[in-house]
C-alpha cells in the first residue's frame, strides 16, 4: 500500500489566494483526520470525517477553513481567503475504526503538505 | 491535568545512554493511549497503542508504561543511538459516547530527543 498521499508536498501562494490541500487515505480505511501543526500549538485536530461524514469540525479555525470527503478516497481542505497567520504544515491521516466509535486503532499520517503564506 | 502534557520538551543524551520521558494526561474519560515516533521531515509513525492500567509495551529497545488511574505514561529508551533522534509524542483517546474510544486522538507537543554520537 503507497500509504496515506499528500498533495501538494509544498505550496506557497500569496495573501488572499485560495489554497486546496489534497489527501488520499490509505485504501480501506473509513475514518480521516486533517490536522495542522506549528511550533507554537503542536498537532492540532481540524476536523475529522467517518464513513465521509464530517463527525467534528470544531477544531476548524474559522470559516475561511472547510473541508470536503466526497468519497471513501479523497479528501480536501480548502482555505480561502488564505492568511500569513495559516502558514502551517498540515497532515492528513487516516485509520480503520472498527464498531461505532473508533477502536484502538493507530493512525497513519501522510507526509504533509507545508503552506507558505506571503 | 487538563491537557496532554509531555516532559520534557526536548532532550540530549550520549550514545548508549538510555533515557525516558513522561507523558501526563486527564485520568477521566480514559480510552487509549497512543504514542507516535516522529523523525524529522517525516510524518509521525504510530508506535505502541496502551489501553490497560499497567500496561508495558516494547518494541526493541523502546518500551512504554501506563498509568490510568494517576493519567500518565512512560516512554523508555534503552541504549540510545542516533537513529533513535525524533520527536515523541503521545495522544489520549477519550471514551465516546456509546463507551467505546471516540474517534479523535489529542496530542500532546512532544519531547524532542537527540542522541549524540
Amino acid at each position: 500500500d503507497a500509504g496515506v498521499i499528500q498533495s501538494p508536498r509544498h505550496e506557497v501562494t500569496e495573501m488572499g489566494q485560495e489554497v486546496t490541500l489534497r489527501c488520499k487515505p490509505i485504501s480501506g480505511h473509513n475514518s480521516l483526520f486533517w490536522y495542522r501543526q506549528t511550533m507554537m500549538r503542536g498537532l492540532e485536530l481540524l476536523i475529522y470525517f467517518n464513513n465521509n461524514v464530517p463527525i467534528d469540525d470544531s477544531g476548524m479555525p474559522e470559516d475561511r477553513f472547510s473541508a470536503k470527503m466526497p468519497n471513501a478516497s479523497f479528501s480536501t481542505l480548502k482555505i480561502q481567503p488564505s492568511e500569513p497567520r495559516d502558514s502551517a504544515v498540515y497532515f492528513c491521516a487516516s485509520s480503520l475504526a472498527r464498531g461505532t466509535a473508533g477502536s484502538y486503532n493507530e493512525q497513519f499520517f501522510g507526509p504533509g503538505t507545508r503552506l507558505t503564506v506571503l | 491535568i487538563l491537557n496532554v502534557e509531555q516532559s520534557p520538551q526536548s532532550l540530549h543524551v550520549q550514545e548508549g545512554d538510555s533515557t525516558n520521558f513522561t507523558c501526563s494526561f486527564p485520568s477521566s474519560n480514559f480510552y487509549a493511549l497512543h504514542w507516535y515516533r516522529w523523525e524529522t521531515a517525516k510524518s509521525p509513525e504510530a508506535l505502541f497503542v496502551m489501553t490497560l492500567n499497567g500496561d508495558e509495551k516494547k518494541k526493541g529497545r523502546i518500551s512504554a508504561t501506563l498509568n490510568t488511574k494517576e493519567g500518565y505514561s512512560y516512554l523508555y529508551i534503552k541504549g540510545s543511538q542516533p537513529e533513535d533522534s525524533a520527536t515523541y509524542l503521545c495522544a489520549k483517546k477519550a471514551r465516546g459516547y456509546s463507551g467505546a474510544g471516540s474517534y479523535q486522538l489529542t496530542f500532546g507537543k512532544g519531547t524532542k530527543l537527540s542522541v549524540i554520537p
